[in-house]
């Protein structure tokens, strides 16, 4: 098992510019969520799915979109890229009888 | 709605010394625990959670953490600590499965160990 796996792993955009960030997991997780991590505040919630065609909003989700036409990939794109998005995004999955969440490596984005 | 707070951003050790770090939460019904642990660069490895049952829990790389309902507490403690132990440790409680498996993070303590 690769486990929960996420792409790329640096990026850097300009102001304006969209881009997806890829997030893929092979052990047939119902659960799938994305969080940003930003210094001294921990990690907050954007989005999640609890399968394949539903998702729904986190704690922080203006800015970005998702989407779950499979069980495996877990898709987060930004519209239009804000320097206030500069973060380091995690990927995590789970069954759906358990909490236990598996983090993928995360990617770090850089927004000029 | 559900918190967590972590009082201290950093806490230094000596190697060999040993540690608590303090976790508090906010939570109406009894709460799913976790303690995860990232390394610089690196993403977050789970080292021990509670789900219900014994208070006192066991994780991997020696820590463990007990939960005190009445302290609304779940600290990680481990008896020695190592070099290696040097992260920054994230404290995170779950809502339950019809709510999607969210977990709400603490802002996370900063562990460095002298030598």
């Amino acid at each position: 098992n690769a486990g929960v796996t996420q792409t790329p792993k640096f990026q850097v955009l300009k102001t304006g510019q969209s881009m997806t960030l890829q997030c893929a997991q092979d052990m047939n997780h119902e659960y799938m969520s994305w969080y940003r991590q930003d210094p001294g505040m921990g990690l907050r919630l954007i989005h999640y799915s609890v399968g394949a065609g539903i998702t729904d909003q986190g704690e922080v989700p203006n800015g970005y979109n998702v989407s779950r036409s499979t069980t495996e990939d877990f898709p987060l794109r930004l519209l239009s890229a804000a320097p206030s998005q500069t973060s380091v995004y995690f990927c995590a999955s789970s069954y759906a009888g358990a909490n236990e969440q598996f983090f993928g490596p995360g990617t770090r984005l850089t927004v000029l | 709605a559900q918190s967590v707070t972590q009082p201290d951003i950093h806490i230094t050790v000596s190697e060999g010394a040993s540690l608590e770090l303090r976790c508090n939460y906010s939570y109406g019904a009894t709460p799913y625990l976790f303690w995860y642990v990232q390394s610089p660069g690196q993403g977050l490895q789970l080292l021990l959670k509670y789900f219900s049952g014994d208070t006192l829990v066991q994780g991997i790389k020696g820590f463990e953490a007990e939960f005190k309902r009445s302290q609304s507490s779940f600290n990680l403690r481990k008896p020695s600590v190592h070099w290696s132990d040097a992260a920054e440790y994230f404290c995170a409680v779950g809502q339950p499965m019809e709510y999607g498996n969210k977990l709400v993070f603490g802002a996370g303590t900063i562990l460095r160990v002298k030598s």
